[in-house]
């Protein structure tokens, strides 16, 4: 068992520019969850996906902000333009079953940093 | 904002004693479970609680929740350095289409 792999670990970006997030999740989890950390708002959901679908993307700040899950192994989290304000690091988690029922297996996330 | 608390926010102990975590959420939940975080890592699962159950243990970890006071609390028996990490609560209330929400954690310093 690979784990959630994120990538990039790091990205470090200039404002304006567009930032693109990867995450390929466990096999066979059927649901996909991305995350942000901050010190100053703790860990948010930004959008989740249940067998490539979207369910809630109400957690999204704004429309800069994109998600897909093209298939079952992969999913990108878009930034275009980005904004210091976006800084913080990004998880990807994955699931079985969504909601709280079985427990989310998270990524070691991606720090992202616009200057 | 539904998140809940924790408490305390920082907690240091010495190798060997107890460590004891407090989260508070605000309505009917599903499930709660608890999360460790090491510096720089993902967040790990450690422990979930049905709402119908009022203790759990697993290892040096115990939890109990406590639905009538809408708490629940972990503890770490006999800590190690290696326990030092942010614990986090995170639950799924009633009827929130499955999300889970996250408290803010509480980071727990071990002193060797």
């Amino acid at each position: 068992d690979a784990g959630v792999i994120q990538s990039p670990r790091h990205e470090v970006t200039e404002m304006g520019q567009e930032v693109t997030l990867r995450c390929k999740p466990i096999s066979g989890h059927n649901s996909l969850f991305w995350y942000r950390q901050t010190m100053m708002r703790g860990l948010e959901l930004l959008i989740y996906f249940n067998n490539n679908v979207p369910i809630d993307d109400s957690g999204m700040p704004e429309d800069r902000f994109s998600a897909k899950m093209p298939n079952a192994s992969f999913s990108t989290l878009k930034i275009q333009p980005s904004e210091p304000r976006d800084s913080a690091v990004y998880f990807c988690a994955s699931s079985k079953q969504t909601g709280g029922k079985t427990p989310l297996h998270f990524g070691n996330g991606t720090r992202l940093t616009v200057t | 904002s539904q998140q809940g608390e924790e408490d305390p926010q920082a907690l240091s102990i010495q190798e060997g004693e107890n460590a004891t975590m407090n989260c508070s959420y605000k309505t009917s939940i599903n499930n709660l479970q608890w999360y460790r975080q090491n510096s720089g890592r993902g967040l790990v699962h450690l422990i979930l609680i049905r709402s119908n159950e009022r203790e759990k243990h697993s290892g040096r970890l115990r939890v109990t929740l406590d639905t009538s006071k809408k708490s629940s609390s972990l503890l770490i028996t006999a800590s190690r350095a290696a326990d030092t990490a942010s614990y986090f609560c995170a639950y799924d209330y009633t009827g929130a289409n499955s999300k889970l929400t996250f408290g803010k954690g509480i980071t727990l310093s071990v002193r060797p």
